[in-house]
């Protein structure tokens, strides 16, 4: 089944530790990103990638890092800097992220919280 | 600036009946796309429908119909004879340069009561 993965659903980090997100696809799309959502909120961009080894920053990229070494996966670092990370991290890909009615394709999410 | 606006927090409606969701936008750039996601409790953004900006009709998904108004800068959400499963959040969102970004709403929650 194709589709995007996003691993763990839950995940508690404490003060001042650095946290992974991982993002896996097997659609075959080249462009890949992430959105934060708070309570009530819609979603904010915070990096994306439109190839392999390449990413640029979003809305709200200050306090996180992502990498794209391979085309199937997007990695999200939460760092320390991050002041207020807790909230619901969506992981999403499309077929280029040059075509205006390319469609995003969203994961299940990742829910972190600071403990 | 490109902003998208959803002033509905929240709406009810009865099952089997059709319900619109509003969505304005605004952005000085004439190409744009406009989407519509759904959102149940689970929290996966699932995709409903696209507008093109130069799309002469509406577009039709199914049970989801877009109300495309350019000159109001609207594209509310139409869906026919609601059902229980359609309880979730509603969020529009549009792309207005190349590069991907979406621009998102702050939602509308939709409750379908039996």
């Amino acid at each position: 089944d194709g589709g995007i993965t996003q691993s763990p659903k839950y995940l508690f980090r404490k003060e001042g530790q650095n946290v992974t997100l991982s993002c896996e696809q097997n659609l075959n799309h080249d462009a890949m990103y992430w959105y934060r959502q708070d309570p009530g909120q819609g979603l904010r961009l915070i990096y994306y990638s439109q190839i392999v080894n390449d990413f640029q920053k979003g809305d709200i990229a200050e306090g996180y890092s992502v990498s794209r070494e391979k085309k199937e996966s997007f990695p999200l670092t939460v760092t320390s800097a991050q002041k207020n990370p807790t909230a619901f991290y969506l992981c999403a890909s499309s077929t280029t992220g040059s075509n205006m009615q390319d469609t995003q394709y969203f994961g299940p999410g990742t829910r972190l919280t600071v403990l | 600036a490109q902003k998208i606006t959803q002033t509905q927090p929240g709406m009810f409606v009865q099952e089997k009946e059709a319900v619109t969701l509003d969505c304005t936008y605004d952005t000085s750039d004439p190409s744009y796309g406009l989407f519509w996601y759904k959102q149940p409790s689970s929290g996966e953004m699932i995709f409903l429908i696209y507008q093109g900006s130069y799309d002469q009709q509406n577009a039709t998904e199914g049970r989801y119909s877009l109300n495309f108004q350019k000159a109001r800068k609207s594209a509310n959400l139409v869906i026919s004879a609601s059902q229980l499963g359609d309880s979730a959040m509603y969020f529009c969102a549009m792309r207005v340069a190349w590069g991907g970004k979406l621009i998102f709403g702050q939602g509308t929650e939709l409750s379908v009561k039996p």
